[in-house]
């Protein structure tokens, strides 16, 4: 499975679109882009995930570049709940999602 | 409906000691997954079952063992517990082992200290 690196920390004032991105420059064709995030001390919890075209459910959107080296995470209207580690992972076709694979993520601050 | 369940939820252990961790999946999911998570880090893959068979095994020594059960529950075991041992450890379950349109369901996870 690809690598995918995040950055760190990010903020971001409640109300406001939420972006985070992450860069899988060596994602293969038939790695999916899979984000799951992590409110403290709770178990992580799946948000999207997409191959090449962009998702968009109730949480949130998946936008994936045409080269599929990046994506970005949108949460269209972040709140104080939104405050969380949030994993980008990247998942072989071949495998399954009883294997995940976390890096450090990123920890978006949610602020009034 | 009942999500991924875990037990105990909090666990003190001394070093040298054995520990049992328990989950029940979501009903219908045949696969659990364990996970360690370090203060600080992301989870770390322990292990995989389906159908009561391991399916995969992360970097872990062989002091860590997992079963899965006929009703597809699962214990996480840990000997001769380490202070670097102190995790949460988390458990997640998926309706199958193939099919990327399945999600991964997570239990809120079971904070074992060792002193």
């Amino acid at each position: 499975d690809a690598k995918t690196t995040q950055p760190t920390s990010m903020d971001c004032a409640e109300g406001r679109a939420a972006n985070l991105p992450c860069n899988h420059s060596t994602i293969s064709g038939n790695e999916y882009v899979y984000w799951y995030r992590q409110i403290h001390s709770q178990g992580p919890q799946y948000i999207i995930h997409g191959l090449k075209n962009n998702e968009t459910n109730e949480m949130a959107s998946l936008i994936i570049t045409e080269d599929r080296k990046s994506s970005t995470l949108i949460l269209p209207h972040a709140t104080l709940r939104d405050t969380a580690v949030y994993y980008c992972i990247a998942l072989h076709g071949s495998s399954n999602t009883g294997k995940l694979i976390f890096g450090q993520g990123t920890t978006l601050q949610v602020k009034p | 409906d009942a999500g991924v369940t875990q037990s105990p939820t909090h666990l003190i252990k001394t070093r040298g000691q054995h520990v049992t961790l328990r989950c029940s999946p979501i009903s219908g999911h045949k696969s659990v997954s364990w996970y360690q998570q370090v203060l600080g880090q992301g989870p770390q893959f322990i292990f995989q079952y389906y159908e009561k068979e391991e399916r995969g095994r992360g970097n872990f020594p062989d002091r860590f063992s997992a079963r899965q059960f006929p009703n597809y529950s699962s214990e996480l075991n840990v000997n001769a517990l380490l202070l670097g041992d102190s995790a949460l450890y988390l458990c997640a379950s998926s309706s199958a082992t193939g099919g990327l349109n399945t999600e991964a369901f997570f239990g809120q996870g079971t904070r074992l200290t060792v002193v």
